[in-house]
């Protein structure tokens, strides 16, 4: 098993344009996220999914969206890509309450270092 | 007031050594209590869960004091391939739902010197 991939793992962006990242997972893990990691601020939820079709703002959602078009891939989508969202991104997924397994542990994938200039 | 903080460190050790670091949280409805490890550059992994009548992994002893909204880790015999980041990592479900959100200190960075 490959667990929680990420594509691209670098990425450097001017201002203004767009940009997808992708997360897939093969764990059949019901849901995923979308986190940042910022120096001294920890990791902060952007977004996430409880499942296929459904997404939901986390923490910091602004400047972003996302879709759940497939249970195994998560994107995360740039728009308009700004200098404060230079960061490593990272992707994680977890078993649902339903899943039977313990839905609070999530693993994640190796991150994508975003620089916007 | 962040919701779960820590000490940021670094923290320096010489092999050999026990470490311990400190962990609190703000929100009492806390549910679930969790340290995760980061490698530098790389992707956090769960380490341990904390629970309230403490736990034991090896050389890793995680403590919960719910009274005090307080969570530790400590380390003994420590070895060079323990330095990292260590993420203090707390749940709580948000109402309505039943996703358990979870909640990332900064981070505590450790250091084993030979």
């Amino acid at each position: 098993n490959a667990g929680v991939t990420q594509t691209p793992k670098f990425r450097v962006l001017k201002t203004g344009q767009s940009m997808t990242l992708l997360c897939a997972q093969d764990m059949n893990h019901e849901y995923m996220y979308w986190y940042r990691q910022d120096p001294g601020m920890g990791l902060r939820l952007i977004h996430y999914s409880v499942g296929e079709g459904t997404t939901a703002k986390g923490e910091v959602p602004d400047g972003y969206n996302v879709s759940r078009l497939k249970k195994q891939n998560f994107l995360l989508g740039l728009e308009s890509a700004a200098p404060s969202q230079t960061s490593v991104y990272f992707c994680a997924s977890s078993y649902g309450p339903t899943s039977g397994g313990p839905y609070n542990e999530q693993f994640f994938g190796p991150g994508t270092r975003l620089t916007v200039l | 007031r962040k919701e779960v903080e820590q000490d940021p460190g670094p923290f320096n050790v010489p092999e050999g050594a026990t470490v311990a670091f400190n962990c609190t949280y703000s929100n009492s409805a806390s549910q679930s209590f969790f340290w995760y490890r980061q490698d530098c550059r790389k992707e956090p992994k769960l380490l341990m869960s904390v629970y309230s009548s403490g736990n034991e992994d090896g050389r890793f002893t995680a403590q919960l004091n719910r009274a005090s909204q307080y969570i530790s880790l400590l380390i003994r015999d420590s070895k060079l391939s323990d330095s990292a980041t260590y993420l203090c990592v707390v749940t709580s479900t948000r109402r309505g739902t039943s996703y358990g959100k979870l909640t990332f200190g900064q981070g505590t960075i450790l250091t084993v010197h030979p």
